[in-house]
């Protein structure tokens, strides 16, 4: 059976980092990718950005490039979130998502992490 | 466009049918799949339907995906109060190279 498992709820003040764990199990890892997505309260959900396991390539929204880095550890298989400069509206949850499909992005998630929650706030 | 359009709500007694559009363009749903989740209340989406049209083992036929041009749409027949929560259309979209996520549909059982 697929797992994510995520780490748990983080508050942080603006300006400050926060970093994000996807600690997976049931499939091959390291010859899948992993998705970011995030959720403001009350809000829809907002993709942040995807990376190949396989050999850590990335692709971030435009919004997140210059805030955001992907990383996934292969010997753990665990993929990590890292968002800096955070400010209020970054308050959100935060999901990770594993894409799946023919395509070399994914064209569905199946699997999702049950999300941590990211307070911002000073 | 960065948004996927979806209506706000919809609403319908149990056994009735809802169907939920979304609307994209050329770039995104009209040129790849679409995929569905379902988002009950506090936790984390679940896929529904994906390739368009294709449900995942253990998704009852009572949901239904299809697609015509930029539009797709979900059906869910036989509304079961289990069936109240957030809906979600989401697509690739080729000229942004990011995937493009429907605003979000609420679903409420009458």
């Amino acid at each position: 059976q697929v797992h994510l498992v995520q780490s748990g709820a983080e508050v942080k003040k603006p300006g400050a980092s926060v970093k994000v764990s996807c600690k997976t199990s049931g499939y091959t890892f390291g010859a899948s990718a992993m998705s970011w997505v995030r959720q403001a309260p009350g809000q829809g959900l907002e993709w942040m950005g995807w990376i190949s396991a396989y050999n850590g390539n990335t692709n971030y929204a435009q919004k997140f490039q210059g805030r955001v880095t992907m990383t996934t550890d292969t010997s753990t298989s665990t993929a990590y979130m890292e968002l800096r400069s955070l400010r209020s509206d970054d308050t959100a949850v935060y999901y990770c998502a594993r894409p799946q499909g023919s395509s070399w992005w994914g064209d569905y998630f199946d699997y999702w992490g049950q999300g941590t929650l990211v307070t911002v706030s000073s | 466009q960065s948004v996927l359009t979806q209506p706000p709500s919809v609403s319908a007694a149990p056994g009735q049918k809802v169907t939920i559009s979304c609307s994209g363009g050329s770039s995104n749903i009209g040129n790849n799949y679409v995929s569905w989740y379902q988002q009950l209340p506090g936790t984390a989406p679940e896929l529904l339907i994906y390739d368009t049209d294709q449900r995942p083992s253990g998704i009852p036929d009572r949901f239904s995906g299809s697609k015509s041009g930029t539009s797709a749409t979900l059906g869910i027949t036989g509304l079961q109060t289990g069936d109240e929560a957030d809906y979600y259309c989401v697509t690739w979209d080729l000229r942004l190279s990011a995937y493009l996520f429907g605003t979000g549909t609420k679903v409420t059982v009458l």
